[in-house]
């Protein structure tokens, strides 16, 4: 199974920074990578596909980047709502599989 | 719009038995393989199974391989996951979530809300 690794576990921030998240897979995945954000309580909502990809309606502080093993995802402008945790998922390689997940934190 | 409305959860004792149901709406649910995810309480996401679009194709994760069985019947929109012989750890919120693609891609566009599996004495 590829596994994915995520960093940081946790994060602090404030609102209006800027905040990078990263994933590595454990052996090459190409881009096919997802990132999924989840609010206490709420299923995950799809950010971004295909590792750069926007899903629709996702707002463009959004972005994600990388191929191979090494991917990030970057929020901009972070807002209230932003505060969540967030997963990388890795659709590869049947089982599909999942980071731990970082939780972003208010400072 | 789309929409996954899961059921079915509950409580059951080891060694028994459970069926959770996935209700689809608002797009051609036999156009698109549908996957189950679940989340133990206070830990991260684990796929459990997949089934493609026309029911031909499933896959399990080892952790559940035996004991789960995923189907589907288009003519009711509807997604199933059979849960035999549950233990402890299978002690989780159960998501359905719908691929983009009608083979099993692992690209998932939207998710359901989720239904708890309580397994306990």
């Amino acid at each position: 199974d590829i596994q994915m690794t995520q960093s940081p576990s946790s994060v602090s921030a404030s609102v209006g920074d800027r905040v990078t998240i990263t994933c590595r897979a454990s052996q090459g995945i190409g881009n096919y990578l997802a990132w999924f954000q989840q609010k206490p309580g709420k299923a995950p909502k799809s950010l971004i596909y295909a590792a750069s990809s926007l899903q629709s309606g996702v707002p463009p502080k959004f972005s994600g980047s990388g191929s191979g093993t090494d991917f990030t995802l970057t929020i901009s402008s972070l807002q209230p709502e932003d505060f969540a945790t967030y997963y990388c998922q890795q659709y590869n390689n049947y089982p599909l599989t999942f980071g731990q997940g970082t939780k972003l934190e208010i400072k | 719009e789309v929409q996954l409305l899961e059921s079915g959860g509950g409580l059951v004792q080891p060694g028994g038995s459970l069926r959770l149901s996935c209700a689809a709406s608002g797009f051609p649910f036999s156009s698109y393989a549908m996957s189950w995810v679940r989340q133990a309480p206070g830990k991260g996401l684990e796929w459990v199974s997949a089934m493609t679009s026309s029911g031909g194709s499933t896959y399990y994760a080892d952790s559940v391989k035996g004991r789960f069985t995923i189907s589907r019947d288009n003519s009711k929109n509807t997604l199933y996951l059979q849960m035999n012989s549950l233990r402890a750890e299978d002690t989780a919120l159960y998501y359905c979530a719908k691929d983009t693609r009608g083979g099993f891609f692992g690209e998932t566009d939207y998710w359901g809300q989720g239904t708890l599996v309580t397994v306990s004495s």
